[in-house]
């Protein structure tokens, strides 16, 4: 398994702010994945964040609302921008370990809450 | 697409009770895991099971790949085993992790 760190651990936002959430792993991976989990629901796909190329959105999920930065094979970021009260989830990062594709581990998460 | 389905969507068990929880696939998949999550909305890996049968401690898990189904055992469960139990599979083409809607457990004491 991989060690996977996220900042802020939760957080309470204005609406119209961004709010930019880190993602930190123990070892190099290829591929890390967003996922987003509203109040009560399950949880979705936001992107695929790719080292050295652009994310890869989901349905529904665009760049302008959820710009992701991946400037290396152990961290990534994920900014929720333009909040509004329906932003308030976790977001969750998640990575394969080790190259092994098909097994995913999660990072700790984000609860996030805007007012 | 995939459809991920799983019940029972609640349960409330009292402490020690067995429990089976079912998850159910629509298409064939490469990957199927079981996740808990936690109260503090942590997600715990359980089992990375495609197929057969895996035990860890009080819980096995079991998946019949070409019936399309999983299922979670719960034994002797305890109040600590209360959370949201998720299965997820993963498709090949996408490497997209597919949730279920989830089942809800209660275990009282």
């Amino acid at each position: 398994s991989a060690v996977i760190s996220q900042k802020p651990s939760r957080d309470i936002c204005q609406r119209g702010t961004s709010l930019t959430i880190q993602c930190q792993v123990d070892s190099q991976v290829t591929m890390m994945f967003w996922y987003r989990q509203q109040p009560g629901q399950s949880l979705t796909l936001i992107a695929t964040a790719n080292q050295g190329s652009e994310a890869t959105y989901e349905s529904g999920f665009v760049i302008d609302k959820f710009p992701i930065s991946r400037p290396n094979l152990t961290f990534s970021t994920l900014t929720v921008s333009n909040m509004s009260p329906e932003d308030s989830s976790i977001y969750l990062c998640s990575v394969p370990p080790g190259g092994a594709i098909y097994e995913q581990f999660f990072g700790p998460g984000t609860r996030l809450t805007v007012l | 697409g995939i459809q991920v389905e799983q019940s029972p969507p609640d349960l409330i068990l009292q402490e020690g009770a067995n429990s089976t929880l079912r998850c159910n696939f629509s298409d064939s998949v490469n990957n199927l895991q079981w996740f808990h999550q936690n109260p503090w909305g942590q997600l715990i890996n359980l089992f990375y099971i495609p197929s057969g049968t895996k035990q860890n401690g009080r819980l096995s898990a079991t998946t019949v790949a070409t019936e399309r189904y999983s299922l979670l055992y719960i034994s002797s469960s305890q109040t600590t085993d209360s959370g949201v139990y998720f299965c997820a599979v993963l498709m090949d083409s996408s490497y997209k992790l597919i949730f279920g809607s989830g089942t809800r457990l209660l275990v009282r004491p």
